[in-house]
């Protein structure tokens, strides 16, 4: 399958340990800010979302942090498995106005046993 | 079928060429995009449509057109293609609204 990730920045950590990826985004107009899993040969899946007037959402395993003062974004991942191992993007849509969904860079997860 | 399918899986395709990458949703969504992802890279937004008969451009629209003549259908077609085009294409609907996008599995173009 294809290869993705092979420039981007890559997280290594090991099994059982937490993980955070980082995201910056650029457009305050944003409604919601999501992130999405991408394994290799594969299109993106959806894992979490955050509306852009919240600062956090848990979901199992998963918790994202929205920092609107510095346009951060970064998502935690608790007991990192091997399964994890894929490219993590952020992206943002603007839900009222024109529905596009627009992905930010990439963090490539690494996981060791 | 349940989902969003792409075809074909894979192309090469000689410069100068036109071209079509197909893409049908049975998921009833309004919300359509196209997707380009270089190797070692992110996807950058080509064209989107945000229900039938609409559609708008994306962050790296030139060189591409697509129509939406019904909900279910969403094609990209390269007029004349060039090597720059050589990447992987994706697909991705959702509801109008919504958040999460489901993709297709991907066409990988190539262009000589």
């Amino acid at each position: 399958g294809e290869s993705v990730g092979l420039h981007l920045p890559t997280l290594s950590v090991q099994e059982g340990d937490n993980s955070i990826i980082n995201c910056a985004y650029s457009n305050s107009a944003s409604d919601y800010f999501i992130w999405y899993k991408q394994e290799s040969g594969k299109g993106p899946q959806f894992i979490i979302d955050i509306r852009s007037n919240m600062d956090k959402r848990q979901g199992q395993r998963v918790t994202v942090l929205l920092n609107k003062t510095v346009k951060h974004l970064s998502l935690q991942i608790a007991a990192t498995q091997p399964g994890d191992s894929a490219v993590y993007f952020c992206a943002e849509k603007a839900i009222y106005n024109t529905d596009k969904l627009i992905f930010g860079t990439g963090t490539r997860l690494q996981v060791f046993p | 079928i349940a989902g969003i399918t792409q075809a074909p899986t894979s192309q090469i395709l000689a410069a100068g060429r036109r071209m079509t990458l197909r893409c049908t949703q049975d998921m009833r969504h309004n919300a359509m995009y196209w997707y380009r992802q270089d190797l070692g890279l992110g996807l950058r937004l080509i064209h989107y449509s945000n229900t039938a008969g609409t559609t708008g451009k994306g962050e790296v629209p030139d060189g591409y057109s697509v129509s939406r003549a019904n909900t279910d259908d969403f094609p990209l077609t390269l007029a004349s293609a060039v090597p720059s085009q050589t990447s992987v294409y994706f697909c991705a609907s959702s509801h109008r609204g919504g958040t999460e996008a489901f993709f297709g599995q991907g066409t990988r173009l190539t262009v000589v």
